[in-house]
């Protein structure tokens, strides 16, 4: 079957490092998402990784790894602002077929 | 401005009574998508197209209708609304030929049904 794993929910503080994992078992893989959900918002796209390896993007990285059906979401630097939730999500195939994890809602405290 | 809209941003209703909710985008995108999004589920497609006068199923369909007559709107359509389909709504739209082809979200709908 098709599942995609991440944690419900995660705490962190101002300026620290906060690394969200994402685990993935789909029958195709063309590329792993994570999009940036504020409360009541429409998601916003903020990486893309379909080799192999660490995308570094400002504060934000993501690394993949397609042997292990692993990936994760590294923030640094957090700001009160980094609080959403951050959602996984794998390109199954064809380029319109998206499957979502359910999301990390992060929190972050002064 | 590029964005995704969709119309309404709220919308309250009672079982049975059909209705749309509209979605346009101006980023001349071939790809358009549904999306419900629940608490502890994550968002779940439930259909795309991926040109005009092509859509497919996505993983939740049931009870929902789709059409893409024009490349710039893609209207879902409920025919007979039942209280499982209270949810929040997003269309999204992406294109093949622009870098990861990463899906743009509308704003979302939220729909009650009573």
């Amino acid at each position: 079957g098709q599942n995609i794993d991440q944690p419900t929910e995660m705490t962190a503080t101002e300026g620290a490092i906060v690394q969200i994992n994402c685990t993935y078992q789909t029958s195709g893989f063309n590329g792993l998402f994570w999009y940036q959900q504020h409360a009541g918002e429409a998601p916003t796209f903020l990486s893309y990784n379909v080799l192999d390896g660490l995308e570094e993007k400002g504060r934000f990285s993501s690394f993949l790894s397609r042997s292990k059906g692993y990936s994760y979401l590294l923030l640094k630097e957090l700001q009160m602002k980094d609080s959403a939730s951050y959602l996984c999500a794998v390109r199954d195939g064809g380029y319109n077929k998206l499957i979502f994890g359910a999301g990390t809602r992060l929190a972050v405290h002064p | 401005e590029a964005q995704v809209t969709q119309n309404p941003r709220y919308l309250i209703t009672v079982t049975g009574k059909k209705l749309t909710v509209t979605c346009s985008q101006n980023m001349n995108h071939e790809y358009m998508s549904w999306y419900r999004q629940d608490p502890g589920l994550g968002l779940r497609q439930i259909y795309y197209s991926m040109n005009v006068e092509v859509t497919d199923k996505g993983d939740v369909p049931e009870g929902y209708k789709v059409s893409r007559k024009e490349k710039r709107n893609f209207p879902l359509i409920l025919e007979s609304p039942s209280p499982n389909q209270t949810s929040l709504y997003f269309c999204a739209s992406s294109s093949p030929g622009q870098g990861a082809y990463e899906q743009y979200f509308g704003p979302g709908t939220r729909l009650t049904v009573t």
